[in-house]
């Protein structure tokens, strides 16, 4: 099992640019989330996805979109990236309500 | 809302000695995790806390809750180099029918010889 995997994982933009994060999992879990990491703020959330078909808000979901592909994928996308969303960027699965997050190794975004 | 608080945030403790980190919540809560962060690298599960009263050892560490006080504490004995890392606390608050995950700040611990 190849776990959580993330692309990229390291990444530069400019303002204004776009990209989507991809995020698959193969433990055939129901729920995903990306949060982003910044120094000194912890984890914080973004979307997450209780089941396929289904994405919610998160506390900072302002300027990100998330597509719940299938019960696999879970994409996030940044239309019109700023230097406020220059961070390092987690995907996270868990099975369901009450079972730990299993993350992928994260993806550094840089954006100028 | 959630509030998730650790405390203390830094901690440089000696190799040998015992130390607690805790973690406090502001509102009910079903569940309690407890995670590791390397420098540089993704977050690993340590524990699972499901009620009031649990308690989990792995090794050197183990955490415990109490849900009426909102705390749980991550007690680490006898420390080694090897725990230097970040530790968070999360706690999940079942929102209807999704669930949902707040994490605390983090509880950067740096073991010395």
């Amino acid at each position: 099992n190849a776990g959580v995997t993330q692309t990229p994982k390291f990444q530069v933009l400019k303002t204004g640019q776009s990209m989507t994060l991809q995020c698959a999992q193969d433990m055939n879990h129901n729920s995903m989330y990306w949060y982003r990491q910044d120094p000194g703020m912890g984890l914080r959330l973004i979307y997450y996805s209780a089941s396929e078909g289904t994405t919610d808000k998160g506390e900072v979901p302002n300027g990100y979109n998330v597509s719940r592909l299938n019960k696999r994928e879970f994409s996030l996308r940044l239309e019109s990236a700023a230097p406020s969303q220059t961070s390092v960027y987690f995907c996270a699965s868990t099975r369901t309500y009450g079972y730990e997050q299993y993350f992928g190794p994260g993806t550094r975004l840089t954006v100028t | 809302e959630l509030k998730v608080e650790q405390n203390p945030l830094f901690l440089s403790m000696q190799e040998g000695k015992n130390y607690t980190i805790y973690c406090n919540y502001s509102t009910t809560s079903d569940r309690l995790y407890w995670y590791r962060q390397d420098p540089g690298k993704s977050l690993e599960s340590l524990f699972v806390l499901l009620s009031n009263g649990a308690v989990k050892q792995e090794g050197r560490l183990m955490a415990s809750l109490d849900t009426k006080a909102r705390l749980s504490t991550l007690h680490i004995t006898a420390a080694v180099h090897d725990l230097s890392a970040t530790y968070f606390c999360a706690v999940d608050r079942k929102k209807t029918s999704y669930d949902k995950v707040i994490f605390g700040p983090g509880t950067s611990l740096s073991v010395i010889p």
